[in-house]
């Protein structure tokens, strides 16, 4: 097993192009998180699945950011129509099914840049 | 909206010596907390978590609760070079939600 893994490593995109991200999290994992990490900040809350259930999108996630995780297994996360402000780090991490209790696996991150 | 409050620093301690990294919480009901070390460009990476008030021990590391003061720290003793990093607090966010929410870390350097 290689860990979590997350494609590309880092994304250059012009403002108002739409971007997809895609983690693939350790295989015994059923729980799939993603974060964003801006330059010192923590890692702010997203979204997360458990197998292909969404249950958890956060409130300050805009219309424009929607994730799927169709078979339960690697995730992608879509940005539509890209701003300034979206660049950051993008972060996917997963657990086994007692999530954060058992502690995340961070993969390396996508670094976002939007010119 | 639960908050976790952190120190950015940088915390500057020299080899061998103990480093304290403190952390507050806003929500007195929040139980379970965790520390996340991460170097330069990588990502986090858990180290220690405590849900009950007291102390927790892990080789070089102790994580303490005071749940009553609401906050949270780790203690590093012999601290090395490696040990240089940004120390991410944080907890779950609760309600039935699995996020976690992070504070913004204190850098720490471990000076030689």
């Amino acid at each position: 097993d290689t860990g979590v893994s997350q494609n590309p490593r880092h994304k250059i995109t012009k403002r108002g192009q739409n971007v997809t991200f895609r983690c693939d999290p350790i295989s015994e994992h059923n729980r799939l998180y993603w974060y964003r990490q801006t330059l010192g900040q923590g890692p702010e809350f997203l979204t997360y699945f458990q197998n292909e259930a969404q249950l958890e999108k956060s409130r300050l996630l805009s219309d424009r950011f929607s994730a799927e995780r169709p078979k339960g297994s690697f995730s992608t996360l879509e940005i539509q129509r890209t701003e300034q402000g979206d660049s950051a780090m993008y972060l996917c991490a997963s657990s086994l099914a007692g999530g954060a209790l058992w502690g995340y696996t961070f993969g390396s991150g996508t670094r976002l840049t939007v010119v | 909206q639960k908050e976790v409050e952190q120190n950015s620093g940088p915390l500057s301690v020299p080899e061998g010596a103990i480093a304290s990294l403190n952390c507050t919480y806003s929500d007195r009901g929040s139980q379970s907390f965790f520390w996340y070390r991460q170097y330069s460009g990588k990502s986090p990476e858990l180290i220690m978590f405590i849900y009950s008030n007291g102390d927790k021990e892990d080789g070089r590391f102790t994580a303490q609760l005071n749940k009553a003061s609401q906050y949270v720290s780790l203690l590093i003793r012999d601290s090395q070079p490696s040990d240089s990093a940004t120390y991410l607090c944080a907890e779950i966010q609760g309600g039935g939600a699995d996020g976690l929410t992070f504070g913004k870390g204190t850098h720490l350097i471990i000076q030689p």
